[in-house]
């Protein structure tokens, strides 16, 4: 099993609808949790995080944590055809690590 | 300065080369990362050296060396390749290395061994 796992994709929802991103991980250990946007031939940048269980909400961006669950979402709402990106969850243990999960790639049709 | 810079930004070696990547930061940061990552996966940890000490070797293999002559520099090495090591490597940086730390990454050098 791998220790964090996203939904595989590709995932396409129109221009305007909500996008739902979702990330399982497996080690109880994890305290931080991460999405970071990638877009074709660049680098990973990050755009939400979440630490305690419950919601976060940032603009157009809700990040959602159950720590019981072991499960991490990212919703984007009013989604626009500059979301069509590769989504990385990411989750931190102790160790200081981050663990990422292979990517879910979001196309938003115009 | 928000940014992490890498340079080259593209590199073709041969097998027998040997070259450095170079990353920098000026955020105070007191971790850096070196990550590797193949065409369609997730970035993969190499390295980290944290306060200016390499903390985490990921089993990478000797080819690969890496430096950190200061809190802002950090260098990767590269001796006798081979061509599955083509691949974008990242370099990344932290505040420190709590669990709360959030990487902010420099945009890669897309490395070509042929």
């Amino acid at each position: 099993q791998k220790e964090v796992e996203q939904n595989s994709g590709p995932l396409s929802v129109p221009e305007g609808a909500i996008a739902s991103l979702n990330c399982t991980y497996s080690d109880r250990g994890s305290q931080s949790f991460f999405w970071y946007r990638q877009y074709s031939g660049k680098s990973p940048e990050l755009i939400m995080f979440i630490y305690s269980n419950g919601d976060k909400e940032d603009g157009r961006f809700t990040a959602q944590l159950n720590k019981a669950s072991q499960y991490v979402s990212l919703l984007i709402r009013d989604s626009q055809p500059s979301d069509s990106a590769t989504y990385l969850c990411a989750a931190n243990t102790n160790a200081g690590k981050s663990t990422f999960g292979d990517g879910t790639t979001l196309t938003v049709k115009p | 300065d928000t940014e992490v810079t890498q340079t080259p930004k593209h590199l073709v070696m041969g097998m027998t080369n040997k070259k450095s990547l170079k990353c920098e930061q000026h955020m105070g940061h007191r971790a850096m990362y070196w990550y590797k990552q193949k065409a369609k996966k997730p970035p993969e940890l190499m390295f980290v050296y944290s306060y200016e000490k390499l903390s985490i070797n990921e089993s990478v293999p000797s080819r690969f060396s890496p430096e950190c002559p200061n809190s802002s520099l950090l260098n990767l090495h590269l001796h006798a390749l081979q061509p599955e090591d083509s691949a974008l490597y990242l370099c990344a940086s932290s505040q420190g290395r709590s669990t709360n730390e959030k990487l902010f990454f420099g945009s890669g050098t897309q490395l070509s061994v042929l």
